[in-house]
């Protein structure tokens, strides 16, 4: 299957600073990422559906100024945690397609543990 | 709005023997559903993909099944490992991508 490669897998942050999270496709070209949080024994929550060379999607009730998101080519987006507070400690997994294949099937990265103190 | 669920929540089962794992989901207007596993603190690992126009697909000792129109898929295990205890999450893609809330299985051996 498509690879997709997340970085760095796990940071710890102090409380105000920013976190850049990068979700990279290794083997194909993704026009369109998704960026997901999950919280200890609960599902996935979808933040966000990155478009490349254009403004993200935001799900209902995610901040936008605080989670940035950058898909500036297309094979990275990035997610940005703006001044992190100890509730954004949370694993962070991204997603693409690959547009070639047609069957909608996604492929996910390891996740990226974030831990805010 | 889409819902999915999946039961049972957790599963405890001695190595070898077969199991089923149940999702199931409110609107029937999918493209696809897909079966996750995922490890501890790791990322999600695909397992099947099943077209809205497919009834099933196998993959090794996995087959997944699917019902569109009663809202539903099942995960077939066959011959159980130690090393399929993990995580398995179903997911639906309609309108929106909404994963189930996961099935904890452990294989003891």
């Amino acid at each position: 299957g498509a690879v997709v490669s997340q970085h760095p897998s796990w940071v710890i942050c102090k409380s105000g600073t920013s976190v850049k999270i990068e979700c990279r496709s290794l083997d194909f070209q993704a026009t369109t990422m998704f960026w997901y949080r999950q919280f200890p024994k609960q599902s996935l929550m979808l933040m966000a559906t990155s478009n490349e060379g254009s403004k993200a999607t935001y799900e209902q009730g995610v901040e936008k100024d605080k989670f940035l998101i950058n898909h500036a080519s297309l094979t990275l987006s990035t997610l940005t945690v703006t001044s992190a507070h100890p509730e954004d400690s949370s694993f962070y997994i991204c997603s693409a397609r690959v547009a070639s294949l047609n069957t909608g099937e996604l492929f996910f990265g390891e996740g990226s543990r974030l831990t805010v103190l | 709005k889409q819902e999915v669920t999946q039961i049972p929540a957790a599963l405890s089962v001695p190595e070898g023997e077969n199991l089923v794992l149940n999702c199931s989901f409110t609107d029937s207007a999918i493209y696809n559903l897909q079966w996750f596993r995922q490890d501890p603190g790791k990322g999600l690992t695909s397992l099947l993909l099943i077209q809205s126009s497919q009834r099933e697909q196998t993959s090794g000792r996995l087959n997944a099944s699917l019902d569109k129109s009663s809202g539903r898929s099942t995960l077939y295990i066959a011959a159980s490992q130690p090393g399929d205890s993990a995580t398995y999450l179903c997911a639906v893609d309609g309108q929106n991508f909404v994963f189930g809330p996961g099935t904890r299985l452990s294989v003891l051996p």
